[in-house]
Formats: structure tokens, C-alpha cells, sequence
């Protein structure tokens, strides 16, 4: 399809193993977003790529989270030695470099952790 | 730390009652943006506003900036039971690296 891909949809792990988070963007964006919310919560920023800039890891919560973008296109949240606190909804969100411009957003993987 | 705080969290009107939400941001923007989310999962934006508008339509819904204030309102009319999500403001921060930052959003119910 031509919308945000995130897989897998849910993942249960168990707490302390690695876990991997996929997101494919929309087809010519360059900006590629994740976000982290948890139940009933806002969007929490965690890291932001735009072209071949630098990615913007500030929000990053802690050295266990990293991500990568392979050729300004796929990207792959990492997450080392899961915690129970790390269950969440990651959000992935994609949009065209440009001022004044929407983002669009994959449906997500609920990530349980156990 | 989040840029936009919504008001109210939570809010409960009546079919065709008109809903009103509303964004406060810190930092100076170029834009801020409103977006819904159905069932915890990916969000739709709704709507832009550009930091030289005042204010913006879409249907039944208007959106108003005062840049002064750094607040903006999201006002849905006539609410129909469709309209039930969690509504979130985003800005940019006027960072000009595209960067978004949401709110913590407000969570409406409309009853049939």
C-alpha cells in the first residue's frame, strides 16, 4: 500500500530480551519519526531523521534504545534488555522535508513486554 | 519535555453539541498541527495552521492561533458519535528541521 508500514502489529517479549521494531515510510519522504505512547498517554518523541542529516536523538530514553535508517528509506527501532516499563505503542510517522507539512502515521506495534 | 499541553484531558458533549479543545506551546513555532487518533493506534492529521494565520476551516472544523498567547482551539461543530478519538496539537517548534512535538492530547466522547 502507499501508507506507513510498521511491523510486527503486536510483539510480547520477555523482559530482558532484544527486540526490533520495523518502519517502512511513505515512498519519497525523507523525514521519518518515532514516537513511544504509552496507555492513555501523549506521543513521546524519541528520535527523528531527516535526509542525511544527523538524526535527532533526543528523546532517546535511554542507551538501551537506538535506531537506524538504511538508505533514507526502512528504519528499525532497536530495543536492548527490554524492561516491563518499555511496553508501549511505537509509533512511526513519515513526512516530505519541508516546512508546513503533515505528517503520516503507521498504525503501530504495541510492544508488551512480560 | 512536551511542547503542547491540551485542555481540557477528557470531554463528554452531547450529539450535536459543538466541542471545543484547546493547545498551549512554550517556544515560537511556524506552524502547529491537529491530529486525531482512534483506538490508541496511528493518528490522522485533521488540519494545519501556519504561524501567520489566525484562523483556519476544514469541514466542521475551525482552528484558531494566537501566537501571543502560544495557544491554540480546536473547535469541532455539530459533534456526531464518529467524532469520538483523542484529539492532539503538534508543533514544530519553529526549529526548521520538520522536527514535531505533540501535546497530551484530549480524549472526547460524544454520546448518541
Amino acid at each position: 500500500g502507499a501508507g506507513v508500514s510498521q511491523s510486527p502489529s503486536n510483539k510480547v517479549t520477555e523482559k530482558g530480551k532484544d527486540v526490533e521494531l520495523r518502519c517502512d515510510p511513505i515512498s519519497g519522504h525523507t523525514a521519518l519519526y518515532w514516537y513511544r505512547q504509552s496507555l492513555g498517554q501523549g506521543l513521546e518523541f524519541l528520535i527523528y531523521f531527516q535526509g542525511n542529516s544527523a538524526p535527532d536523538k533526543s528523546g532517546l530514553p535511554s542507551d538501551r534504545f537506538s535506531a537506524e535508517r538504511t538508505g533514507g528509506s526502512v528504519s528499525t527501532l532497536t530495543i536492548q534488555r527490554t524492561q516491563q516499563e518499555d511496553s508501549a505503542v511505537y509509533l512511526c510517522a513519515s513526512s516530505f522535508y519541508r516546512l508546513n507539512t503533515e505528517a503520516f502515521f503507521g498504525q503501530g506495534t504495541r510492544l508488551t513486554v512480560v | 519535555s512536551q511542547q503542547g499541553e491540551e485542555d481540557p484531558q477528557a470531554l463528554s458533549i452531547q450529539e450535536g453539541e459543538n466541542a471545543t479543545m484547546n493547545c498551549s506551546y512554550k517556544t515560537s513555532i511556524n506552524n502547529l498541527q491537529w491530529y486525531r487518533q482512534n483506538s490508541g493506534r496511528g493518528l490522522v492529521h485533521l488540519i494545519l495552521i501556519r504561524s501567520n494565520e489566525r484562523e483556519k476551516h476544514s469541514g466542521r472544523l475551525r482552528v484558531t492561533l494566537d501566537t501571543s498567547k502560544k495557544s491554540s482551539s480546536l473547535l469541532i461543530t455539530a459533534s456526531r458519535a464518529a467524532d469520538t478519538a483523542s484529539y492532539f496539537c503538534a508543533t514544530d517548534g519553529s526549529s526548521n528541521t520538520g522536527k514535531l512535538i505533540f501535546g497530551q492530547g484530549t480524549t472526547l466522547q460524544v454520546k448518541p
